[in-house]
């Protein structure tokens, strides 16, 4: 079974600054899939990035980018140029294939201070 | 994506009774999925639902509690039976692709937050 932990339980950012995210997990599939989400207090799940694990470049989109470490099951995920509307939940996922479940970790909250 | 909408939003209900959580989906998808948020938690998966055949469990979730129902392609029904105010949750359905034919990414619909008396 897969696990994943997210060890920061919130982080404080200033705007236009950048914050790094936490996420490490465990598995024995050799093929797997690893996640961003952000749930905003609207509660709306909202996939910010997605990474396969059989690819060694990092993934990124805009301001988001990813340092997947394999070797050491670490996925964190950096936030660029922090904006007031990054505020959120943001949760770590990962899938052991197409068409299973998403396995999250318990959260990170990031607050954005003006 | 895919344009996911549930109903009902959010609901107060009575203990004892029973609650269907309705999941429509913009387009056909294979796979959709039932999860659970309890309060200032994460998503724990209830179950995976295929048209055509029966629902998936995960570990801790039995049918009896979370009847599910998936009639077609587009469309799904979660029940929660016999509520307590340990089932106040807020349930969010998903679905994988969404008829982009990117697999490997899963949507979310916007969550119903129930709350039990």
């Amino acid at each position: 079974a897969q696990t994943v932990t997210q060890s920061q339980p919130e982080m404080s950012v200033q705007e236009a600054e950048t914050v790094t995210l936490s996420c490490t997990y465990d598995t024995s599939e050799s093929d797997y899939y690893l996640f961003w989400y952000k749930q905003p207090p609207s509660r709306q799940m909202i996939l910010v990035i997605r990474q396969e694990a059989y690819k060694q470049q990092n993934a990124t989109e805009n301001r988001f980018s990813v340092n997947f470490q394999k070797a050491a099951k670490s996925f964190s995920l950096k936030i660029s140029d922090s904006q007031l509307g990054d505020a959120a939940m943001y949760f770590c996922a990962s899938q052991e294939a197409a068409g299973n479940k998403l396995t999250f970790g318990g959260g990170t909250r990031v607050l954005v201070k003006p | 994506s895919a344009v996911i909408s549930q109903k009902p939003s959010r609901d107060i209900c009575q203990r004892g009774t029973s609650l269907t959580i309705q999941c429509q989906v913009d387009s056909q998808v294979t796979m959709m999925f039932w999860y659970r948020q309890q309060p200032g938690q994460s998503l724990t998966l209830i179950a995976t639902a295929n048209q055509g055949s029966e629902a998936t469990y995960e570990s801790g979730f039995v049918i009896d509690k979370f009847p599910i129902s998936r009639p077609n392609l587009t469309f799904s029904t979660l029940t929660v039976s016999n509520m307590s105010p340990e089932d106040s949750s807020i349930y969010l359905c998903s679905v994988e692709g969404g008829g982009t034919g990117v697999y490997n990414e899963q949507f979310f619909g916007p969550g119903t937050r129930l709350t039990v008396l």
